[in-house]
Order: C-alpha cells, then sequence, then structure tokens
C-alpha cells in the first residue's frame, strides 16, 4: 500500500461546479498537510497548509482534514477554466523531513 | 521576488555524459530538496539538505550526488547519465529547521537522455 492514494483523475466539471479532491494515506504520524496546485510545464504551487485536523478556508479554497479517518480533502467551489491543473496533496510529520506527495489528480474545469 | 530559481529549464544528455542541474533560492530558507518526478508515480525525493553543510539521501538517491555549495545553493549532479534519468527534476526549498514549514518548488528542469 502506498502511503498516500489520490484519484489521478482526469476529473472533468462545468464552468460553476463545486470540486472535491480527496486523499487517503497510512502513516498516522503525518500532522502537516497540504495542497499544491500545478500548471503543465510549471512547479507545484502551494495552495493550503493545514495543521492537524479541521477545515480552512482560503477564497474560494476549503482544506479539510479528518486524522480519525486518515482522509484529507480540498473543495474549490465556483470552480473556473484558469482552475484547469494538477492538484497534489502533500503531508509531512512533526520533524518536517518526511514529506510525502500524492501523484496528483487532473482537474479539466470546461467553459 | 524569484523564489526558487533552476537552470537549465531543458536539457538533452546522451546515454554515459554528465552534468549538474543548478538550483538557487532567495528566500532564506535552511532545508532544500531535489525531487524527479514521473508521469503516474508524482514527486520522489532525491536527496534534501536540511541546513547549510548537511546532505541526506531521500528514497531514490543511486546515480545522483548532491551538493549545498552554500545556504542559497543546492546542485544536483549526474555522473553517468542513464534513460530511466530521463525525468522532470523539481527544487524546492523550505524555511525554518525544526519547524514544519510547506515546500516552494522551482518550475523544473526537463532532462532526456538518449
Amino acid at each position: 500500500q502506498k502511503e498516500v492514494e489520490q484519484d489521478p483523475g482526469p476529473l472533468s466539471v462545468p464552468e460553476g461546479a463545486i470540486v472535491s479532491l480527496n486523499c487517503t494515506y497510512s502513516n498516522s504520524a503525518f500532522q502537516y498537510f497540504m495542497w499544491y496546485r500545478q500548471y503543465s510545464r510549471k512547479g507545484p504551487e502551494l495552495l493550503m497548509y493545514t495543521y492537524s485536523s479541521g477545515n480552512k478556508e482560503d477564497g474560494r479554497f476549503t482544506a479539510q482534514v479528518d486524522k480519525s479517518s486518515k482522509y484529507i480533502s480540498l473543495f474549490i467551489r465556483d470552480s473556473q477554466p484558469s482552475d484547469s491543473a494538477t492538484y497534489l496533496c502533500a503531508m509531512s510529520d512533526n520533524y518536517g523531513q518526511n514529506f510525502v506527495f500524492g501523484p496528483g489528480t487532473r482537474l479539466s474545469v470546461l467553459p | 521576488n524569484a523564489g526558487v530559481t533552476q537552470t537549465p529549464k531543458f536539457q538533452v544528455l546522451k546515454t554515459g555524459q554528465s552534468m549538474t542541474l543548478q538550483c538557487a533560492q532567495d528566500m532564506n530558507h535552511n532545508s532544500m530538496y531535489w525531487y524527479r518526478q514521473d508521469p503516474g508515480m508524482g514527486l520522489r525525493l532525491i536527496y534534501y539538505s536540511a541546513s547549510e553543510g548537511t546532505t541526506d539521501k531521500g528514497e531514490v538517491p543511486n546515480g545522483y550526488n548532491v551538493s549545498r555549495l552554500n545556504k542559497r545553493e543546492f546542485s544536483l549532479r549526474l555522473e553517468s547519465a542513464a534513460p530511466s534519468q530521463t525525468s522532470v527534476y523539481f527544487c524546492a526549498s523550505s524555511g525554518r529547521q525544526g519547524i514544519v514549514q510547506p515546500q516552494h518548488f522551482g518550475d523544473g528542469t526537463r532532462l532526456s537522455i538518449l
């Protein structure tokens, strides 16, 4: 079993839809959780950064962490064509030297 | 503010050739990382440097060497390139050691080995 699992997609949605992206993980030591957005031929760009369980909102983006289920989610409201990208989840233990990335979900938002 | 800068952006090598990928960050970060990204496999850590003067192996270090030249610069060297090293290479940096900070990435070096 991989440490971090993520549905690779592709996921296609119409403009304006609510998008839900998810990752599951197996290592209970993970305490820090991140979401990155990666456009084609670019590096990953940090979107959200959370510690432990709970929700965090930033504009149209909401990150949710459920440590009891080892499950994290990223919600995108009112999705736009400019949101079309690959979304990577990442997580780390308390020491910060064990960052693990999911393989990414490719999202297409159709106008 | 440039963030993390990687050079070159593209490179084609022949099997057996050597080359060095350069990375520099201007965010005064202590930690720096080298990853490779292959289709369906996500980002895999090659080497990292938790602070100036230290380096450690990651998940896939074979065939690579690194040098933390100073706090700003972290280079990755392929001594004898192999076709299996065809990939996109990303450098990243993160903040103060001892406090977990997210990583910030460069835009990558696309490397093809024939």
